[in-house]
């Protein structure tokens, strides 16, 4: 099994990027698709970018994500921000080789 | 729209049981794989189980393995979750949450319900 380690907090001011990292433990990044979910406070997730590096309809272009094999981490970036992105960001991905479903443990954004 | 209700969720005392449903309209319930997703409070989020279109391929988290067990009904569009022995550990929100492919084997997900809370105390 691997894990998925997530910065337990990150800040910017709105209008900078913002880059998460989402560094998995064993076994190669690229080896399953990577997923993140933003969650606002009282709500539920909303995936804001689907198999590494698409996004769902309705996802601002401001959001992307990429993998780095180099650093074995998927990271997700966000420009242009907005007080509206304050929230927690989960990346998630899957481990083939005991069948589950592994998220990191979160990144709290906060826009200041 | 996608919509995924999650219902059946109640305080029970450790060591009981409970059921939980999950209700989709929408999409094609029969075609895509489903999986339930908890959080407890403050805290993260933790796959649980996972089921595919015909119920052949279905994974559970070693947390609750053989104290859980997934189910779905094609013909109703609704998933399930039979939890006993709850501990409370347990003690979580439940999101039912969809897989846009039919056999789990991407380990994508993409759609959530909006949870329904779990609380195992006594």
């Amino acid at each position: 099994n691997f894990m998925l380690t997530q910065p337990r907090s990150v800040s910017e001011s709105p209008g900078k990027t913002v880059t998460i990292s989402c560094t998995r433990s064993s076994g190669g990044i690229a080896t399953n698709y990577v997923q993140w979910f933003q969650q606002r406070p009282g709500s539920p997730p909303t995936t804001v970018i689907y198999e590494d590096n698409q996004r769902p309809s309705g996802v601002p272009d401001r959001f992307s994500g990429s993998i780095d094999t180099s650093s074995n981490s998927a990271s997700l970036s966000i420009s242009g921000l907005r007080t509206e992105d304050e929230a927690d960001y989960y990346c998630q991905s899957y481990d083939s080789s005991n069948p589950h479903w592994v998220f990191g443990g979160g990144t709290k954004l906060t826009v200041l | 729209e996608v919509q995924l209700v999650e219902s059946g969720g109640a305080r029970v005392q450790p060591g009981g049981s409970l059921t939980l449903s999950c209700a989709a309209s929408g999409f094609t319930f029969r075609t895509h794989g489903m999986s339930w997703v908890r959080q407890a409070p403050g805290k993260g989020l933790e796959w649980v189980s996972f089921v595919d279109t015909t119920t052949s391929l279905i994974f559970y988290a070693d947390s609750v393995k053989g104290r859980f067990t997934i189910s779905r009904d094609n013909a109703k569009s609704s998933l399930y979750l039979q939890m006993n022995n709850l501990k409370p550990e347990d003690t979580a929100v439940y999101y039912c949450v969809r897989d846009p492919y039919n056999s789990g084997t991407l380990g994508v997900l993409d759609y959530w319900g909006q949870g329904t809370l779990v609380t195992v105390s006594s």
